[in-house]
């Protein structure tokens, strides 16, 4: 099964941009890239997804790097309300199921 | 709002006993998945129904079953209930296709709080 690293938590000052990482050094070339976030409290909530090219959304933004190894999911201007875990998963064309599994996630942290 | 329900969305009940979590997709989503999270607890895929037929598995009890009807709404069943049931039920859709799911996002409904007492 293709699997995600993600930091266990990160950082980050109100209004600033940020950056959460993900490894995948096993994706295969079906595997798209997931990226859902889970507020206290409240069903996890899609935020983006990629294949190969960066994409953009009101919500965020996915940097996939060139060998699609690894991603960034980018919070242009983060507040409060997006102190959450952020999950990164990947999701096979043709696998069903068993690839929409959770990690542990990274639990951002937003001060004000 | 997400567009996917789950009824009820708070359950209290003792050991022993069998309880129903319904669940609801957005209109035109074939899939439906289960998960399990227990307090502080990552989420545990159960399983997933795609148009009414099991499609895959994950860590589900054998006291535990699912199904999805021809409306496209599904039904967690738990029975026997011990303690350590007690956790927050997610369910979540997404369109999905007979070929493929890669490319398809999911949507998750509130959850439904169970305890066992």
């Amino acid at each position: 099964d293709a699997k995600t690293t993600q930091p266990n938590s990160m950082e980050s000052n109100e209004e600033e941009p940020v950056h959460l990482p993900c490894n995948h050094s096993t994706i295969s070339g079906t595997d798209y890239i997931h990226w859902y976030r889970q507020l206290p409290s409240q069903g996890p909530e899609y935020v983006i997804h990629g294949l190969t090219s960066n994409v953009n959304n009101r919500m965020a933004s996915l940097a996939i790097a060139e060998d699609r190894k690894s991603s960034t999911l980018i919070l242009h201007r983060a507040t409060l309300r997006d102190a959450a875990v952020y999950y990164c998963i990947l999701r096979g064309y043709d696998n069903y199921g068993q690839n929409f599994v959770f990690g542990p996630g990274t639990r951002l942290s937003v001060l004000p | 709002d997400s567009g996917v329900t789950q009824t009820p969305k708070h359950l209290i009940t003792a050991t022993g006993q069998r309880v129903t979590l319904r669940c609801s997709p957005r209109s035109g989503d074939l899939s439906v998945y289960w998960y399990q999270q227990s307090l502080d607890q990552g989420l545990q895929f159960l399983i997933q129904y795609y148009n009414g037929e099991e499609r895959a598995k994950g860590n589900i009890l054998e006291r535990f079953s699912a199904q999805q009807f021809p409306d496209l709404h599904s039904e967690l069943n738990l029975s026997s209930l011990e303690l350590g049931d007690s956790a927050l039920y997610f369910c979540a859709s997404s369109v999905s296709s007979r070929t493929g799911e890669g490319g398809t996002e999911a949507f998750f409904g509130q959850g439904t709080r169970l305890t066992v007492v």
